[in-house]
């Protein structure tokens, strides 16, 4: 069964980078099925996802923070990570890693793909 | 602000069926998926596509699409279907939208 774990820093100043990397296994990164995806969720508040990376290291980000993330793949750790910087106390946040399903077309003509096998999450808090 | 719209919250009976709706615009090229996340936990998959529902996860749930609407429907709720429920899809960029979440009370 797939599992994947996030792990780094839990505490991080004003202005400076966080950085997690998420473990998977049970399951090779190296598929061309997923992406692999990065999320986060303020504490009370609602999901927003920050971007997803490919096996050979493509990214695709959200246009709200692509400025500053940076995602990377490390296939021979079966690991992925992200690098997010300036962080501000907007970014504390619980940040999930999570396989991000490539797009597939119904017959209806109708785009399908999800996000499953999320991580248990990182609660980050950015202060000084 | 979220691009897909639900509900903050909704209540249901005990036993009783309960429909959860998400709305946007992404609905409409796009099949929206749905995640349970209870206190403390990570979202959990509980329908994508269609109607699909992960192994494991119980047949009272299910999901239908009517435009740029998706509902997800529990049928017979039970107390530990109360939970935080957030729909999502992808939108025309291929970018990942959520909903706001919508919070279950079961009663």
């Amino acid at each position: 069964q797939l599992q994947l774990q996030e792990s780094g820093p839990r505490l991080v100043k004003p202005s400076e980078t966080l950085s997690l990397t998420c473990s998977v296994s049970g399951g090779s990164i190296s598929s061309n099925s997923y992406f692999w995806g990065w999320l986060r969720q303020p504490p009370g508040k609602g999901l927003e996802w920050i971007g997803s990376v490919y096996y050979n290291g493509s990214p695709y980000y959200n246009p709200s923070l692509k400025s500053r993330v940076t995602m990377s793949v490390d296939v021979s750790k079966n690991q992925f990570s992200l690098r997010l910087d300036s962080v501000t106390a907007a970014d504390s946040a619980l940040y999930y890693c999570a396989r991000d399903h490539k797009t597939a077309v119904t017959t209806a003509g109708l785009g399908v793909a999800w996000l499953d096998a999320w991580g248990p999450g990182a609660l980050v808090t950015v202060s000084s | 602000s979220s691009e897909l719209t639900q509900d903050p919250a909704v209540s249901v009976a005990l036993g009783q069926t309960v429909k959860i709706t998400c709305q946007g615009d992404t609905l409409r090229n796009y099949h929206g998926n749905w995640y349970q996340q209870k206190p403390g936990q990570a979202p959990v998959l509980v329908i994508y596509g269609e109607n699909n529902r992960p192994s494991g996860i119980p047949d009272r749930f299910s999901a239908s699409r009517s435009g740029t609407t998706s509902s997800l429907t529990i049928t017979g709720a039970q107390a530990e279907d109360e939970a935080d429920y957030h729909c999502n899809s992808r939108d025309k960029s291929g970018f990942w939208v959520f909903g706001g979440g919508t919070k279950l009370t079961v009663l």
